[in-house]
């Protein structure tokens, strides 16, 4: 099966950067996206790497080392709105078949 | 229309009785899939359809039924459902080939079982 880990929560100052980290362990990998959810809300799509490097896509980033199985979204200029849950998500064992992270919970403090 | 809706927002039902959830798009993707949530976890997928055909069956229960009528519905009908089934249970969709691998969901289904 697969496996994927992130921090539990993050706390970071508003207009801050912070960085959210996923390690993950699969078989058959094909790419890692990002979601982020806020309470009581559908996840929306953020990212997705298929290949080693940076994306990026306005205020944020995310980055993929397929050889260290680790991946990360970066989040700049950090606004009160982005107070959510953040999910790392790879494609794996089957391209259709997704498996979330265990979820980042973020708190973006004045 | 970059919409995926979901019908009920919220549905109560006793462990005896049956029920459907039912999602639609029409942004023309030809995968569609359901998960289900648990508060404070994250989505765990239960089924994909690709091209109206079940692709992937994450060993889920038989009191749950998925059924694609066309490219655009897809329902999950629900029978003799335990308490431990009360989640927040997603409906997703993406283009097959897209090289953005994006998933639109829909706003979900809140179901207790009682």
């Amino acid at each position: 099966g697969q496996s994927l880990e992130q921090p539990s929560e993050v706390t970071a100052v508003e207009g801050a950067i912070v960085q959210i980290n996923c390690t993950y362990q699969t078989s058959g990998f094909y790419g890692l996206s990002w979601y982020q959810q806020h309470d009581g809300g559908a996840p929306t799509f953020l990212s997705y790497n298929a290949l080693d490097g940076l994306e990026e896509t306005g205020r944020f980033s995310s980055f993929l080392s397929r050889s260290d199985s680790y991946g990360y979204l970066l989040l700049q200029e950090l606004q009160m709105k982005d107070s959510a849950s953040y999910f790392c998500a790879v494609r794996a064992g089957g391209y259709q078949k997704v498996t979330f992270g265990t979820g980042t919970k973020l708190q973006v403090i004045p | 229309d970059t919409e995926v809706t979901q019908t009920p927002k919220h549905l109560v039902m006793g462990m005896t009785n049956k029920k459907s959830l039912k999602c639609e798009q029409h942004m023309g993707h030809r995968a569609m899939y359901w998960y289900k949530q648990k508060a404070k976890k994250p989505p765990e997928l239960m089924f994909v359809y690709s091209y109206e055909k079940l692709s992937i069956n994450e060993s889920v229960p038989s009191r749950f039924s998925p059924e694609c009528p066309n490219s655009s519905l897809l329902n999950l009908h629900l029978h003799a459902l335990q308490p431990e089934d009360s989640a927040l249970y997603l409906c997703a969709s993406s283009q097959e080939t897209s090289s953005y691998n994006e998933q639109f969901f829909g706003p979900g289904t809140r179901l207790t079982v009682l």
